[in-house]
């Protein structure tokens, strides 16, 4: 049974580059939510999505946008690149909302912007 | 959602007992207390949740006193591989997934 995966693990880009990081579900979940985590801080919501629509959001810019597909899989794309930007990106998965107090997470991409 | 309040880190020795201790004052009614361990280069991994009591698992154990205040994660006999940051989150069971994570503890276990 395959956990949360996500693709690529590590990416450096430029200042202004835009970037999309991809994530497959825990099989049998519906549910993703994509978190930032900086060096030395706790993870940061960043949005979830559920039946193809984000459902709720956090205090991260409009540069910041995601999709899910049919197949519950999911994008999280990040526009006009800043040095700020460079964290751990991890993406979890639950079983629908109502079960997305407990969330799989995978192994994370880390994305460095020079 | 509930803030947290956690030491930011432990040390302890192998085969020790680890309890980590977090403040969670303004908890509502409808609030579940969770907790995720991280190790390094890792995504947060699920331990153990509870609402009131006492929960135990494979892994640990989670007291709650009554007024639920403050809750407990407890490590019995610790090794090297439970070297780990461990977030205590507080949230409404079923929030919709807006996981809040602090600064967490980390917790250094040496031989």
């Amino acid at each position: 049974d395959a956990g949360v995966t996500q693709s690529p693990t590590h990416l450096i880009k430029t200042r202004g580059q835009q970037v999309t990081l991809r994530c497959s579900p825990k099989s049998g979940h519906d549910t993703v939510s994509w978190y930032q985590q900086a060096l030395g801080q706790g993870p940061q919501f960043i949005f979830q999505y559920y039946e193809e629509e984000e459902r709720q959001r956090g205090n991260f810019p409009d540069r910041f946008s995601g999709h899910q597909f049919p197949n519950y899989s999911s994008e999280l794309n990040v526009n006009a690149l800043l040095l700020g930007d460079s964290a751990l990106y991890l993406c979890a998965s639950s079983e629908g909302l109502a079960g997305a107090d407990t969330q799989y997470f995978g192994p994370g991409t880390r994305l460095t912007v020079l | 959602l509930a803030k947290t309040t956690q030491p930011i880190s432990m040390d302890s020795y192998e085969g020790q007992e680890v309890n980590i201790t977090c403040s969670h004052n303004n908890i509502a009614t409808n609030d579940y207390i969770t907790w995720y361990q991280q190790f390094p280069s890792q995504g947060p991994r699920f331990i153990i949740q509870g609402y009131k009591t006492k929960v135990t698992n494979e892994v640990a154990s989670l007291f709650i006193p009554a007024d639920r205040k403050s809750s407990t994660l407890s490590l019995p006999r610790v090794s090297l591989s439970d070297t780990a940051v461990y977030y205590c989150l507080v949230g409404e069971s079923g929030n919709t997934g807006k996981l809040i994570f602090g600064q967490g503890t980390t917790l250094q276990v040496k031989p």
